[in-house]
């Protein structure tokens, strides 16, 4: 089945540092969408990606979708505590799949 | 702004019980899931249903069951709780179409003891 790999499964950063997270599918994707889980919170929704190659930014949050569509990143720059939290991608097969592939996240700390 | 709701926030059960997880959503979405999170494992697809009165496994459906006779409402089963089944459980409803996002009920922590 679907496998998705995600590293680092931690990383921990000085307020002001950047961070990077990386995605990477054993199939093709038709799209790969980002969530974002607070400490104690449930997964929140932050964005799909459909594109081969595509780059989406959400003020200082860069997403990539790879050229293969099967790997993407999350970049966040100039870290902030509000930034702390556990970041997930899922991927998606194709048309007909109900389901998403999530990664296991990454768990991100940010010492002020 | 969709609203999942589950029943409970911490449940505790014994072994041997039967267990019901509820989860209902506001937004008329045809897609429903059950998942549950553990440290380092991250979200795992128990059941996931399409339609009324349909479902499908997911990844992990050993020991657990689940009922939709409502579209509004998905209930996860555990008919036999163990021990190892002492997890976070989330449910999360979507739209039609895999483009769609799924939204998150505020999760279950179910402790058997």
């Amino acid at each position: 089945g679907q496998q998705v790999m995600q590293i680092p499964q931690y990383q921990h950063v000085q307020e002001g540092e950047d961070f990077t997270t990386y995605c990477n599918s054993s199939t093709t994707l038709s799209n790969i969408q980002w969530y974002k889980q607070r400490p104690g919170g449930h997964p929140v929704f932050l964005i799909q990606l459909v594109k081969s190659g595509e780059v989406k930014k959400q003020k200082r949050l860069t997403f990539q979708f790879g050229e293969a569509k099967k790997n993407s990143s999350l970049h966040i720059t100039a870290t902030q505590t509000t930034d702390v939290g556990t970041y997930f991608c899922a991927g998606s097969s194709g048309a007909g799949s109900y389901q998403l592939t999530f990664g296991k996240g990454t768990k991100l700390s940010v010492i002020p | 702004d969709v609203k999942v709701t589950q029943s409970s926030r911490y449940l505790v059960k014994r072994t041997g019980e039967k267990v019901f997880l509820e989860c209902v959503q506001d937004m008329d979405h045809e897609n429903m899931f059950w998942y549950r999170q553990d440290p380092g494992l991250g979200l795992r697809l128990i059941y996931f249903s399409y339609d009324v009165k349909m479902k499908e496994k997911g990844d992990i459906p050993e020991g657990y069951s689940v009922s939709r006779e409502k579209k509004e409402r998905f209930s996860l089963i555990l008919e036999s709780a163990s021990t190892n089944q002492t997890s976070m459980y989330l449910c999360a409803s979507r739209g039609w179409g895999n483009n769609q996002p799924q939204h998150f009920g505020d999760g279950t922590r179910l402790s058997i003891l």
